[in-house]
């Protein structure tokens, strides 16, 4: 089963332009990571944020937390071709032992 | 820059008939995952180990699939007997720690 949902399913925009994704989960959460999947690729971990944590920054990357809406966002600004990509959010909950729960993901294109 | 290596990276198999997939992780990585990605949606854990030791296989049909990584190193994932509704993307990680997973590249099957 899937813990979270990212919206929106797909996203296209133009090379330089800010990309948002948001994730949405149900249970309370540890932590909730970030990952990139290029296309038939393995994934890539990009950043971590702790459920005490509201923003985190990791270069063009700015991933925030809200905890009481069950939410994260991700915004990657001045995006590049390179960047297309899928992104997934995934959450561990408390006493499971790290088990990452992942959401569907958003496709993102960046149009060169 | 040490890689989690996989193989084979494909597969085509006829529903019925028994398929392996192996997995070397990163040297001095305890932890050892092993994800099924259908199209479209995000990894979902199949199981985990820590060292030689399952974790968490709650996930696992183990009707069909089986799953061991005898010296704490290398890890292979048998199904038998594969079905259609087993195409998907096999992907196993490894971790040092219990947040940060590094993916290997994958195995894509393909059941007809």
């Amino acid at each position: 089963s899937q813990q979270g949902e990212e919206d929106p399913q797909a996203l296209s925009i133009q090379e330089g332009e800010n990309a948002t994704m948001n994730c949405s989960y149900k249970t309370s959460i540890n932590n909730l990571q970030w990952y990139r999947q290029n296309s038939g690729r393995g994934l890539v971990h990009l950043i971590l944020i702790r459920s005490n944590e509201r923003e985190k920054h990791s270069g063009r990357l700015r991933v925030t937390l809200d905890t009481s809406k069950k939410s994260s966002s991700l915004l990657i600004t001045a995006s590049r071709a390179a960047d297309t990509a899928s992104y997934f959010c995934a959450t561990d909950a408390p006493d499971s032992s790290y088990k990452l729960i992942f959401g569907s993901g958003t496709r993102l294109l960046v149009r060169p | 820059e040490a890689e989690v290596a996989q193989s084979p990276r494909y597969k085509i198999t006829e529903k019925s008939q028994a398929v392996a997939f192996w997995c070397d992780p990163i040297s001095g990585h305890a932890t050892l995952y092993w994800y099924r990605q259908i199209l479209g949606q995000g990894p979902e854990l199949l199981v985990q180990f820590q060292d030689e030791s399952v974790v968490d296989d709650s996930q696992l049909p183990k009707d069909r699939f089986s799953a061991e990584r005898l010296k704490g190193v290398d890890s292979t994932l048998k199904i038998q007997p594969a079905e259609l509704g087993d195409s998907a993307m096999y992907l196993c990680a490894s971790s040092p720690t219990p947040y940060e997973q590094y993916f290997g590249p994958g195995t894509r099957l393909t059941v007809t």
